[in-house]
């Protein structure tokens, strides 16, 4: 059973371009989360999908982040118009049903 | 919402010494506290967890204890080695509940010394 898979693991962007993040959950888990983690900082919390669903997005910026998780394929984080304060690492987890959330290696984002 | 403190932020201990990670939380509804180690440049993962119908949960090394009446849990990390040197992260949330997430503290770099 593979574990939660990120891709990419690192990403170069100019400023005002979009980015696309992008994260497969372990096999038989639902729940997907984002969570953003800036240098020598933790983990804050930014959307939470279940399939077809945005259940809780109170955590994501209201303008140029969306995020998406389709009946088929992965979950995907979208940054539109990227600026430098939005370089940062970028975990996705995922849970079953039991709560426990598994994280996946990471995007780091780095705009020039 | 929930609100989780850490403490200490930084921790340095000799190779062997105990070292010990406090967590404080304020929804008194929540009921499950993992925690997780993060190595340098890596994903964070869950080292061990306690749900709040027990006190305390060990594992090999390491153990967490629960104090539900004051809200604050701790990690217990014995005979500690250098390959412990991580940042450790607490986090709570409501488990079963479809709207609720994990919370996280800021989290703790523990080094330890040869």
């Amino acid at each position: 059973n593979a574990g939660v898979m990120q891709n990419p693991r690192h990403l170069v962007r100019r400023r005002g371009q979009e980015a696309r993040l992008r994260c497969s959950p372990m096999k038989g888990h639902s729940h997907v989360y984002w969570y953003r983690q800036l240098p020598e900082e933790g983990l804050k919390f930014m959307v939470y999908l279940q399939k077809e669903n945005i259940i809780d997005e109170s955590g994501m910026p209201k303008e140029r982040f969306s995020a998406e998780f389709p009946k088929e394929g992965p979950s995907i984080l979208r940054i539109q118009q990227v600026v430098r304060g939005d370089s940062a690492a970028y975990f996705c987890a995922s849970s079953p049903p039991s709560n426990e959330q598994y994280f996946g290696p990471g995007t780091r984002l780095t705009v020039t | 919402g929930e609100n989780v403190e850490q403490h200490p932020s930084t921790l340095s201990v000799q190779e062997g010494d105990s070292a010990v990670i406090k967590c404080t939380y304020s929804d008194s509804a929540s009921n499950y506290f993992p925690w997780y180690k993060q190595e340098l440049g890596k994903r964070p993962q869950l080292i061990i967890d306690i749900r709040s119908n027990v006190g305390e949960k060990k594992d090999q090394r390491i153990a967490v204890t629960l104090n539900k009446t004051a809200k604050h849990f701790s990690l217990h990390i014995t005979e500690t080695q250098p390959e412990d040197s991580a940042v450790y992260f607490c986090a709570a949330k409501l488990m079963n509940s479809g709207y609720s997430t994990l919370t996280f503290g800021k989290g703790t770099m523990l080094l330890v010394s040869p």
